[in-house]
């Protein structure tokens, strides 16, 4: 099992550009979610999905955000336009819904924009 | 929403000394509580975890307790060592994962 699988690694972008950042889940986890960390703010809970449909996104920061999980095997976040208070590491976990079991992280994106 | 707090922020101890790091949590209906450790530049991981009809659980160095009638709960990692340095979160689960805000653990050879 490759884990959870995100994409770029690292995001260097200018303010007002659009920015997706990518997550495959691991194979037979029906719900992700996607966390935002940051030395202020710790880590928050951006938005989740169950069997690829959004459950609670009240911790999207405003419209500028935005999730979709086309398939069972693929989620996105979009950043448009990104700001640089957006500069953060954006992790995205999964696990299989409806157990009490830990979330499974990926290696994380680090975004910085200037 | 659920509530974690998480305390200290920051613990230093010596090398074969103990660490406890306390967490509280303001959802009665919260019934799973994980912990995690996050070393420099890594994401977070699963060290133990432990489920509401359960007092404490242990695993070899690491253990946790859980007091659900004061809704607070409680890592102890005795014996420490240099690569139990990193930051510790707790979480409080019903539905999905709210974390506390991170104890940086600092074991000193």
């Amino acid at each position: 099992d490759a884990g959870v699988i995100q994409s770029p690694r690292h995001e260097v972008t200018e303010m007002g550009q659009e920015v997706t950042l990518r997550c495959k889940p691991i194979s037979g986890h029906n719900s992700l979610f996607w966390y935002r960390q940051t030395m202020m703010r710790g880590l928050e809970l951006l938005i989740y999905f169950n069997n690829n449909v959004p459950i609670d996104d009240s911790g999207m920061p405003e419209d500028r955000f935005s999730a979709k999980m086309p398939n069972a095997s693929f989620s996105t976040l979009k950043i448009q336009p990104s700001e640089p208070r957006d500069s953060a590491v954006y992790f995205c976990a999964s696990r299989l819904q409806g157990t009490n079991s830990p979330l499974h992280f990926g290696n994380g994106t680090r975004l910085t924009v200037t | 929403g659920e509530n974690v707090e998480q305390h200290p922020s920051t613990l230093s101890v010596q090398e074969g000394d103990s660490a406890v790091i306390k967490c509280t949590y303001s959802d009665s209906a919260s019934n799973y509580f994980p912990w995690y450790k996050q070393e420099l530049g890594k994401r977070p991981q699963l060290i133990i975890d432990i489920r509401s009809n359960v007092g404490e659980k242990k695993d070899q160095r690491i253990a946790v307790t859980l007091n659900k009638t004061a809704k607070h709960f409680s890592l102890h990692i005795t014996e420490t060592q240099p690569e139990d340095s990193a930051v510790y979160f707790c979480a409080a689960s019903i539905v999905q994962e709210r974390f506390g805000a991170g104890t940086r653990l600092t074991v000193k050879p």
